[in-house]
């Protein structure tokens, strides 16, 4: 079964560089949700999207900023990259974002900000 | 408000025994509860979810849970551990509050889970 995607898998930047991540939600789902795993923590919300709309946010940071498509897929950009901001950054799926709905989760993009 | 309190940082069990990973939580309105496995450097994976059915979910794995609302519980068990079960878990609430249909996920700070041969 096709499963959530997540481009890159691993992604290297400087201080202050700008990051783009992509999400590829499983097909069908509409709804996808962005979550922060830092070392050690266990993943934050950042934000979600229910048909191309944004539908709550989380913790995000005023550098970042997210969107989704038409064809569904989300990309999160990152811009002024701070060390802090290394974590793993999993991108989830579901089916219509209901609260009894199962989020899928990707691989994860890890990102080191040096 | 909603969230999840793992009772276990670290829950070390050896090869062939039981598994109980406890995991409490608070919720304004009727949650749905979910586990899920995260293997080093893997995504997360869908071990079992709760949704107002039965109150004993059994998962993959041969893992199960039971919802316990009088105690604000939803413990992980599993009967004979394997080593492949090694991994961190995750406890995770999910609720929506009336007129607002879309859920957002809470975690819990997760329990490693190390077994012994």
């Amino acid at each position: 079964a096709a499963g959530v995607i997540q481009s890159p898998r691993h992604l290297i930047k400087e201080k202050r560089e700008t990051a783009t991540l992509k999400c590829y939600p499983i097909p069908r789902h509409d709804t996808v949700y962005w979550y922060q795993q830092g070392p050690g923590q266990d993943p934050q919300f950042l934000i979600s999207f229910y048909e191309k709309m944004q539908s709550d946010k989380g913790s995000i940071p005023d550098r970042f900023s997210a969107q989704q498509f038409s064809d569904y897929h989300s990309e999160l950009n990152m811009s002024s990259l701070e060390l802090g901001d290394s974590a793993l950054y999993f991108c989830a799926s579901s089916l219509n974002g209901g609260a009894a709905d199962t989020q899928y989760f990707g691989p994860g993009t890890r990102l080191t900000v040096l | 408000a909603q969230s999840v309190t793992q009772l276990d940082s670290h829950v070390s069990v050896s090869e062939g025994t039981p598994v109980l990973l406890r995991c409490n939580y608070s919720s304004s309105y009727s949650p749905s509860l979910f586990w899920y496995v995260q293997h080093p450097n893997k995504g997360l994976q869908l071990l079992l979810k709760y949704t107002s059915a039965a109150t004993l979910v059994k998962g993959i794995n041969g893992f199960e849970a039971e919802f316990k609302k009088s105690e604000t519980s939803f413990h992980l068990t599993k009967p004979s551990a394997h080593m492949s079960d090694a991994a961190e878990y995750f406890c995770v609430v999910s609720s929506a509050s009336p007129g607002y249909n879309f859920n957002k996920f809470y975690f819990g700070s997760g329990t490693k889970l190390n077994v012994k041969p």
